[in-house]
């Protein structure tokens, strides 16, 4: 069974850095990519990037291409999604999630909330 | 960029009605490269239907997509209870990868 768990909710200061988890397991790791989903309050999914962890090809969202690192560990079978410095605006669920072929999710993670607040 | 815009933004329904939602893109969606998803409250989302029309594993038979170019429809037969939550459709036929911003099935 394909499963993705993701590290706790977190609540941070503007301008602090933040690096949230997503630990896959019951496939190979390195086969599929891998993403990550934003869902701001009261808003919808945004598609914010994948990484193909058998190389480390990375494809951003115009919207977070620069503001948010997305990276994987195949020797932990974990991805990442990291900010250097957080807003405000960057409250939000974040979702991991398998990704097909650089197409569609088909598992995805229980969610992380960031919050950042002064 | 495609933009998909669904509608209508909420609907309205009972349970045992059947519903069909929309999905129009800005451009054609290359090869019908178009899934739909469910996001119940509190829950992930979960795909239910990918390439318009192919359900995914473990999807009921009542849910059903259809379409191609610029205009999708995801059908779902008898609304039980648990169908009573947000659909959002996703282009993956090009960069970059978007979705619409949902419709809301609430019960009337």
């Amino acid at each position: 069974e394909v499963q993705l768990v993701q590290s706790g909710a977190e609540v941070k200061k503007p301008g602090e850095s933040l690096k949230i988890s997503c630990k896959a397991s019951g496939y190979i790791f390195t086969d599929d990519w891998i993403g990550w989903v934003r869902q701001m309050p009261g808003r919808g999914l945004e598609w914010m990037g994948i990484v193909y962890p058998g190389d480390s090809d990375t494809r951003y969202g115009p919207s977070f291409q620069g503001q948010v690192t997305i990276s994987a560990d195949k020797s932990t079978n974990t991805a990442y999604l990291q900010w250097t410095s957080l807003k405000a605006s960057d409250t939000a669920i974040y979702y991991c999630a398998r990704n097909i072929g650089t197409n569609f999710f088909n598992a995805w993670g229980q969610g992380t909330r960031v919050t950042v607040s002064s | 960029d495609i933009v998909l815009t669904q509608s209508p933004g909420t609907l309205s329904a009972s349970p045992d009605q059947s519903v069909t939602l929309s999905c129009r893109a800005s451009q054609t969606v290359n090869a019908n490269y178009l899934a739909w998803y469910q996001h119940r409250p509190g829950q992930s989302p979960r795909l239910l239907i990918y390439e318009a029309s192919t359900r995914a594993i473990g999807i009921p038979e009542r849910f059903s997509g259809s379409g191609s170019g610029t205009d999708f429809t995801l059908t779902i037969s008898r609304l039980e209870p648990e169908d009573f939550a947000m659909y959002y459709c996703q282009q993956y036929g090009s960069s970059p990868r978007t979705f619409g911003q949902g419709t809301k099935i609430d019960v009337k």
